[in-house]
């Protein structure tokens, strides 16, 4: 069965960097569009960006462009999206999510169990 | 930027038939999918392509996409359908979600 795991919470201070991971499996990860979803808390969701897990292309939301990047390791099948100085608004739960297809347009067929990741001084 | 935008509450007795909104310019030109979240819980897919329910959504799940707005409607309402709701649409190659409605069965 698909299956997507992302790493533990995290707390960060403003400034720092943080990288989550989401391992997947059950599936065959180069044919799938892999998206990531954040929400503050109390907020709604919001589209981050999404990797094609096949050539690795991707693409961002204007509002991270130049703060977010999100790559993969098709040996590991894994993804990763690194999110850089960060500020006490990035508090929020951070989730991958399958889409349907390699190409994206259903950004949540399937979705990990989500990373907290707080940033406070 | 593309926005959508949802009622924030919509009540609904047990057995009743309950319809969620979401508006944008021009929605029914793009493909419309709706998730479903529960509190502390990830969010689940329930609509795509406007109309299509994934394997394992009860058929009282439907929805429909015309000119400015999408509806999600679930007939037959029960309990464990209260939850926020999101519609979801692509403007060009860049996600957007509307701003969620909290479903409470009454």
């Amino acid at each position: 069965q698909v299956q997507l795991v992302q790493s533990g919470a995290e707390v960060k201070k403003p400034g720092a960097s943080v990288k989550v991971s989401c391992k997947a499996s059950g599936y065959i990860f180069t044919n799938y569009t892999l998206h990531w979803v954040r929400q503050a808390p109390g907020h709604r969701l919001e589209w981050m960006g999404w990797i094609n897990a096949g050539n690795g292309y991707t693409k961002y939301s204007q509002k991270l462009q130049g703060r977010v990047t999100i790559t993969r390791d098709t040996s590991a099948t894994t993804s990763y999206m690194e999110l850089s100085s960060l500020r006490s608004e990035d508090t929020a739960v951070y989730y991958c999510a399958r889409d349907r297809s390699i190409v994206p347009y259903v950004p949540g067929d399937y979705w990990g169990q989500g990373t907290l990741v707080t940033v406070s001084s | 930027s593309y926005e959508l935008t949802q009622p924030s509450s919509v009540s609904v007795f047990p057995g009743q038939t309950a319809s969620i909104t979401c508006s944008g310019i021009r929605l029914g030109d793009k493909y419309a999918c709706w998730f479903q979240q529960k509190t502390g819980q990830s969010p689940v897919l329930v609509i795509y392509e406007d109309t299509k329910r994934p394997s394992g959504i009860p058929e009282r799940f439907s929805g429909s996409n015309s000119g400015n707005t999408a509806t999600l409607t679930i007939s037959g309402t029960q309990a464990m359908d209260e939850a926020d709701y999101y519609c979801q649409a692509w403007d060009s190659t860049t996600g957007v979600f509307g701003g969620g409605t909290k479903l409470t069965v009454l």
